[in-house]
């Protein structure tokens, strides 16, 4: 079990392109949670998605920000005209059934940075 | 939205003394859990507290409740250096975990 697969582990953008990041959920987890976290600080929920359907994008920003978690393949999390505030660790999380008591298992994160 | 709070924020220690982080939330809670996160690293599960529990113990963990006053605290016994990172509460609200801002703990050799 090779648990939550994050990549990738760091990604440099420069200012006004996208940035793609990956995360594999653990065998049998269909939900799926991004969280981000700025330097010295918690983690800020973003999105929570299940196949195919978002389930509560609350977290998200407006605009330039967007996640999906196919019928196939890894969830994704997209951000378009990345700017230097979007620098940040950016964490995938995921569970066999919404929220507790079964908790979440996380990945080791996507660290990205734009200059 | 930001649903639990630690406090300290930063607490250094020696090494083999008793380690104390509270955590305060503010709506209802059905479980509190706690989670840990070394430098750089994603977070991993401590323990997990329901809220009909008042208290659980996991190792050199103990864990307690009391949701009459909405806080929970995590006690770390007999600390080691390894024992050096951050450390947040996490409560369930509608299907998802919100984590407070954590408390930076240095075990100090």
């Amino acid at each position: 079990n090779a648990g939550v697969m994050q990549n990738p582990r760091h990604l440099v953008r420069r200012r006004g392109q996208e940035a793609r990041l990956r995360c594999s959920p653990m065998k049998g987890h269909s939900h799926v949670y991004w969280y981000r976290q700025l330097p010295e600080e918690g983690l800020k929920f973003m999105v929570y998605l299940q196949k195919e359907n978002i389930i509560d994008e609350s977290g998200m920003p407006k605009e330039r920000f967007s996640a999906e978690f196919p019928k196939e393949g890894p969830s994704i999390l997209r951000i378009q005209q990345v700017v230097r505030g979007d620098s940040a660790a950016y964490f995938c999380a995921s569970s066999p059934s919404p929220g507790l008591p079964y908790g979440y298992t996380f990945g080791s994160g996507t660290r990205l940075t734009v200059v | 939205s930001q649903q639990g709070e630690e406090d300290p924020q930063a607490l250094s220690i020696q090494e083999g003394e008793n380690a104390t982080m509270n955590c305060s939330y503010k709506t209802s809670i059905n479980n509190l859990q706690w989670y840990r996160q070394n430098s750089g690293r994603g977070l991993v599960h401590l323990i997990l507290i329901r809220s009909n529990e008042r208290e659980k113990h996991s190792g050199r963990l103990r864990v307690t409740l009391d949701t009459s006053k909405k806080s929970s605290s995590l006690l770390i016994t007999a600390s080691r250096a390894a024992d050096t990172a951050s450390y947040f509460c996490a409560t369930d609200e509608d299907d998802k975990i919100i984590f407070g801002k954590g408390t930076r703990l240095h075990i100090l050799p």
